[in-house]
């Protein structure tokens, strides 16, 4: 299947930990995004990747670092979660200015 | 850096009723309006967009339709039905940068 696939889908954690969330598209993309959408549903960009380089980077703490292997890739790492961290984390990915193809989503709770 | 503002934040019409979304952005160098529709625990997926050199678009019962002079854009469905139920989101973006821009949703709720 064509998609943005990203894993896990679920994950819950406690305060302090370091975890990961992985993205992967099989669509050709250039540009790969991580999104974070809070309980009030708002979708907030954080960071943008255009054939592995970094082109977007919004006011996220430094403990959020995206790593991107090749251009169908993008990986998210979190280092010592906090419970404001709680969030769903979607990757997409596009081609330029059009519209982007979501991933699943990843629900992350920090207990 | 753009601003996308999207109203009303939650709307209610009877099935088989009309609904409109209506958003405005800040940014005149904007020239992508994208609209997307999450349900419930899933991904926002794209429903329809519109390109600055177009008033309007259509497509079934979805139309959008954009006034660049006053930096506005709207999502307007006819005939609505029980799963048209979702949050719907307008954005907005530049050619020259490929991020785009949410509003803050809007949740729709279609009555029986």
């Amino acid at each position: 299947d064509t998609a943005v696939s990203q894993t896990p889908k679920y994950l819950v954690t406690q305060m302090g930990n370091d975890k990961s969330i992985k993205c992967e598209q099989n669509l050709g993309h250039d540009t790969m995004y991580w999104y974070k959408q809070d309980s009030k549903k708002f979708l907030k960009i954080m960071f943008s990747y255009n054939n592995k380089e970094l082109i977007i980077n919004e006011t996220v703490p430094n403990r959020f670092s995206p790593k991107s292997p090749d251009k169908a890739h993008l990986n998210l790492h979190i280092n010592s979660l906090e419970l404001g961290d709680s969030a769903v984390y979607f990757c997409a990915s596009s081609k330029a200015n059009y519209g982007y193809t979501f991933g699943s989503g990843t629900r992350l709770t920090v207990v | 850096g753009e601003n996308v503002e999207q109203h009303p934040s939650t709307l209610s019409v009877q099935e088989g009723d009309s609904a409109v979304i209506k958003c405005t952005y800040s940014d005149s160098a904007s020239n992508y309006f994208p609209w997307y529709k999450q349900e419930l625990g899933k991904r926002p997926q794209l429903i329809i967009d519109i390109r600055s050199n177009v008033g309007e678009k259509k497509d079934q019962r979805i139309a959008v339709t954009l006034n660049k002079t006053a930096k506005h854009f709207s999502l307007h469905i006819t005939e609505t039905q029980p799963e048209d139920s979702a949050v719907y989101f307008c954005a907005a973006s530049k050619s020259r940068d490929d991020k785009i821009i949410f509003g803050k949703g809007t949740r729709l709720h279609i009555l029986p």
